[in-house]
């Protein structure tokens, strides 16, 4: 079992749907990254979290510590929203991040 | 402010050859780490510089890899000899310390056929 899951793996929604993707994990944290990957595309850091909730745009991140729970939604989805997104925590050496599979998010217009 | 650079995009090379993935961190970075993507897994860490050192290479798969960062600026990545399962994605990241954010370069893609 990975150290990282989210879900769903895969989500296909309608432009304008509200969107949730979830990350959770099982090790100690000192911080949460979510990351975007386009098709053939670089990795793109979007928000970096310890605790809270963190807003960006179209984009809100929430983290809670105690339950290792993180969600990324993204709001009035459109289709340039459509790849990868990846959850990453950094753990207690506070330097090297472990990955989660992604969740492949398609909005079609 | 440029951002982290790798090179190349994409390399397809043969079994046995050897390939060399270079990063070009942020200017003034000195943490820089190299991370891996194999078809249908997560990415996967491989090691960390600080500077010119080496500060965890935990992560390299085995001896056919060797990462430099000779003079703290630059780093490159050797595979040699290449196998199949060398294929994959290799992202290069930098930040200003450990405790802050990190850039992500493109990626180089190697396919080892």
């Amino acid at each position: 079992k990975n150290e990282v899951e989210q879900s769903p793996q895969n989500l296909t929604a309608q432009e304008g749907e509200f969107i949730t993707i979830n990350c959770s994990y099982s090790v100690g944290i000192s911080a949460l990254h979510w990351l975007q990957q386009h098709p053939g595309g670089g990795i793109v850091s979007l928000f970096m979290l310890s605790s809270g909730k963190k807003k960006h745009g179209r984009l809100i991140a929430t983290i809670n510590i105690q339950e290792k729970h993180s969600s990324l939604h993204i709001t009035a989805s459109h289709p340039r929203d459509s790849a990868v997104y990846i959850c990453a925590v950094r753990g207690g050496s506070n330097y090297k991040l472990t990955f989660g599979k992604g969740t492949l998010l398609t909005v079609n217009p | 402010e440029a951002g982290v650079t790798q090179f190349p995009s994409h390399s397809v090379i043969e079994k046995g050859q050897t390939v060399t993935l270079r990063c070009d961190p942020i200017s003034g970075h000195d943490n820089l780490y190299w991370y891996r993507r194999v078809m249908g897994k997560e990415i996967k860490f491989l090691l960390h510089f600080v500077k010119e050192s080496k500060q965890d290479e935990s992560g390299m798969p085995n001896n056919r890899f060797l990462a430099e960062r000779t003079g703290g600026t630059y780093s490159t990545l050797k595979v040699q000899p290449a196998e199949l399962e060398d294929s994959g994605v290799y992202f290069c990241a930098s930040s200003v310390g450990t405790g802050f954010g990190y850039t992500f370069g493109s990626g180089t893609r190697l396919t080892v056929v």
